[in-house]
């Protein structure tokens, strides 16, 4: 398994381009998140997702989109990029049992120029 | 809204003495966890605390939760090198398995 991927790596962006950040998961997981972090802090949730077709917004949503179309994979969607959205994005899955943790995904970091 | 703080926010450590991270959240919750993360690289699973009182030990670490004070503790057990790192604890709520997660503590374990 390889668990929880993301695409791409790293990414540079001129204020006001867009792109789309890719997650993927193969453990069948019906949750899935996404994550900031910025430089000294913890993460703060943007996103989730509690099964395909689903999305809802979390701590700081704004200048965010996402998609669920495929239960394995959840999609983050930036229109119009700015400067303070440059952070260190991570999504993660988690099954939803009581014992279950959720699992990360290597990160993304955006710099947006 | 939910709130988790962590003290302290950094942790000089010498090898082979004992230190304590403090994690308190401000609402009820269901779970709490704890991360470590390594510089640069993501978030890897410690231990999830379900009920008060709850321990669980892993080599030199060992969490435990308190639910009426909202808190939980990381014991670190004689400091090795290898344990420097950041340690995040989180808490969710049952709707959804969001996290709410602390500032984090910065741990570095000098020789």
């Amino acid at each position: 398994n390889a668990g929880v991927t993301q695409t791409p790596k790293f990414r540079v962006l001129k204020t006001g381009q867009s792109m789309t950040l890719l997650c993927a998961q193969d453990m069948n997981h019906e949750y899935m998140y996404w994550y900031r972090q910025d430089p000294g802090m913890g993460l703060r949730l943007i996103h989730y997702s509690v099964g395909e077709g689903t999305t809802a917004k979390g701590e700081v949503p704004d200048g965010y989109n996402v998609s669920r179309l495929k239960k394995q994979n959840f999609l983050l969607g930036l229109e119009s990029a700015a400067p303070s959205q440059t952070s260190v994005y991570f999504c993660a899955s988690i099954a939803g049992g009581p014992t279950d943790t959720q699992y990360f995904g290597p990160g993304t970091r955006l710099t947006v120029l | 809204e939910l709130k988790v703080e962590q003290n302290p926010l950094f942790l000089s450590m010498q090898e082979g003495k004992n230190y304590t991270i403090y994690c308190n959240y401000s609402t009820t919750s269901d779970r709490l966890y704890w991360y470590r993360q390594d510089p640069g690289k993501s978030l890897e699973s410690l231990f999830v605390l379900l009920s008060n009182g709850a321990v669980k030990q892993e080599g030199r670490l060992m969490a435990s939760l308190d639910t009426k004070a909202r808190l939980s503790t990381l014991h670190i057990t004689a400091a090795v090198h290898d344990l420097s790192a950041t340690y995040f604890c989180a808490v969710d709520k049952a709707a959804g398995n969001k996290l709410t997660f602390g500032g984090g503590t910065r741990v570095l374990v000098k020789p």
